[in-house]
């Protein structure tokens, strides 16, 4: 079965100090792992994702996350937050393996990153 | 140039109505999605096409119908409404077969509020 965990529900660091939301997760194959931030009212939009290669992947607004296989983890880093990085995150993985079920993603629970000035 | 628009953005209806959401995107792309977020946030897939065919159904009531009239367009429609239909509802759409590595682009979202 496959499922992504979030940890913690709430997130909150000082703007200027590095942040990190984690994630957790669990495929039968190799897994294609995804991160998406969702503002207030808004649809999620598209961070970064890992699919084979370099275990560290940078993507939008500065935000990184590194592919740790041993631990099962994707989790997100910034080194210096940003009050505008307020939202909610989430972690989502699929399943690489040929014949699994196509193209579902199961994503987490989110996490809502709170970044005080 | 909105990628993914759905509409309306909010829908407010009586128990036992029929709704329908449109969704239409201007990516070109293959496969398309809808989403249920419930009011904890969780998010869960309901339906995904492929060039407008379906490819996944979850476990989701007969009341749902989606409809795919071309490969840009993905709708959804609600029979007989219930209270917990309540949610905010995400149409997305990814590039190529879905099950790929491609991201998933999503809609802005259309709550649906059922009194």
């Amino acid at each position: 079965a496959q499922s992504v965990a979030q940890p913690e529900d709430q997130v909150n660091v000082a703007e200027g100090n590095p942040l990190t939301v984690k994630c957790t997760y669990s495929v039968s194959g190799n897994p294609y792992l995804f991160w998406y931030v969702q503002y207030p009212n808004r649809g999620l939009q598209f961070l970064l994702k890992y699919i084979t290669g370099d275990n560290l992947v940078k993507g939008s607004y500065g935000f990184e996350a590194e592919f740790n296989k041993s631990q099962t983890s994707f989790h997100l880093k910034k080194p210096s937050a940003l009050v505008s990085d307020s939202a909610l995150y989430f972690c989502a993985v699929r399943d690489s393996w040929r014949g699994s079920t196509l193209g579902r993603l199961y994503f987490g629970r989110g996490t809502q990153l709170t970044v005080w000035p | 140039d909105t990628a993914v628009s759905q509409t309306p953005k909010y829908l407010v209806t009586q128990m036992g109505n029929d709704k329908s959401i449109k969704c239409e995107q201007n990516l070109g792309h293959d496969t398309m999605y809808w989403y249920k977020q419930d009011s904890k946030k969780f998010l869960k897939i309901m339906f995904s096409y492929n060039n407008k065919e379906l490819i996944i159904n979850e476990t989701v009531p007969n009341r749902f119908s989606p409809k795919s009239p071309d490969k840009a367009h993905l709708n959804l429609h609600i029979n007989s409404l219930e209270l917990g239909d309540s949610a905010v509802y995400f149409c997305a759409s990814s590039l190529g077969l879905a099950g790929g590595i491609n991201e998933q682009f999503f809609g802005p979202g259309t709550r649906l509020t059922v009194l």
